[in-house]
């Protein structure tokens, strides 16, 4: 299987900060990723896939880069709202293996 | 608007069997496939199966393979999920999903709220 990791594990950041999420997939998946945002108790939400595309109704304050084995997620400038956990998800193989997760919180 | 309802969820002793059921609606069920994924209390996300829209072809993750079956019924928009010889590390959040796309793999873009699975004697 291919293993995703996720760093850092948690994130502390201000309202306003341009915070940065990082994916390392242990083999080249192209640009075959997605990012979710999960807030407690809730289901997850779609917000990039294929590494760079914003999921429709996702804000644009997100975006996606990478290919191959290192992708990142960022944040331009944190809301309120934005304070949740996310999770990166390679869908180059049938076994769509998640990172652990990064939980951002508030500073 | 795209709603999932699973359904199926309790609390079942380690070696018993659960059925899992997510009625789908807002969308042509048989062009999409649908996956389960689950959350084990306090972790992250973990797939956990997928299955084309047409229903011929099943994915399976290697900690569930050989225990657990997924189907679909095209005709009541609905995908299933039988749960054998369950275990506790199978106690869990089991989310059902929306593929982006009819076969393959993909992202999942639309989910259920969960159902609540406890392995326990």
């Amino acid at each position: 299987d291919i293993q995703m990791t996720q760093s850092p594990s948690t994130l502390s950041a201000s309202v306003g900060d341009r915070v940065t999420i990082t994916c390392r997939a242990s083999q080249s998946i192209s640009t075959w990723l997605a990012w979710y945002q999960q807030k407690p108790g809730k289901a997850p939400k779609l917000l990039i896939y294929k590494a760079s595309s914003l999921e429709s109704g996702a804000p644009s304050r997100f975006s996606g880069s990478g290919s191959g084995t290192e992708f990142t997620l960022t944040i331009s400038s944190l809301q309120p709202d934005d304070f949740a956990t996310y999770y990166c998800q390679q869908y180059s193989s049938y076994s769509r293996t998640f990172g652990q997760g990064t939980k951002l919180e508030i500073k | 608007e795209v709603q999932l309802l699973e359904s199926g969820g309790g609390l079942v002793q380690p070696g018993g069997s659960l059925r899992l059921s997510c009625a789908a609606s807002g969308f042509t069920f048989t062009n999409y496939a649908m996956s389960w994924v689950r959350q084990a209390p306090g972790k992250g996300l973990e797939w956990v199966s997928s299955i084309i829209g047409s229903g011929d072809t099943t994915y399976y993750a290697d900690s569930v393979q050989g225990r657990f079956s997924i189907s679909r019924d095209n005709s009541k928009d609905t995908v299933f999920l039988q749960m054998n010889s369950l275990r506790a590390e199978d106690t869990a959040i089991y989310y059902c999903a929306k593929d982006a796309h009819g076969s393959g793999w993909t992202r999942q873009d639309y989910w259920g709220r969960g159902t609540e699975v406890v392995v326990s004697s």
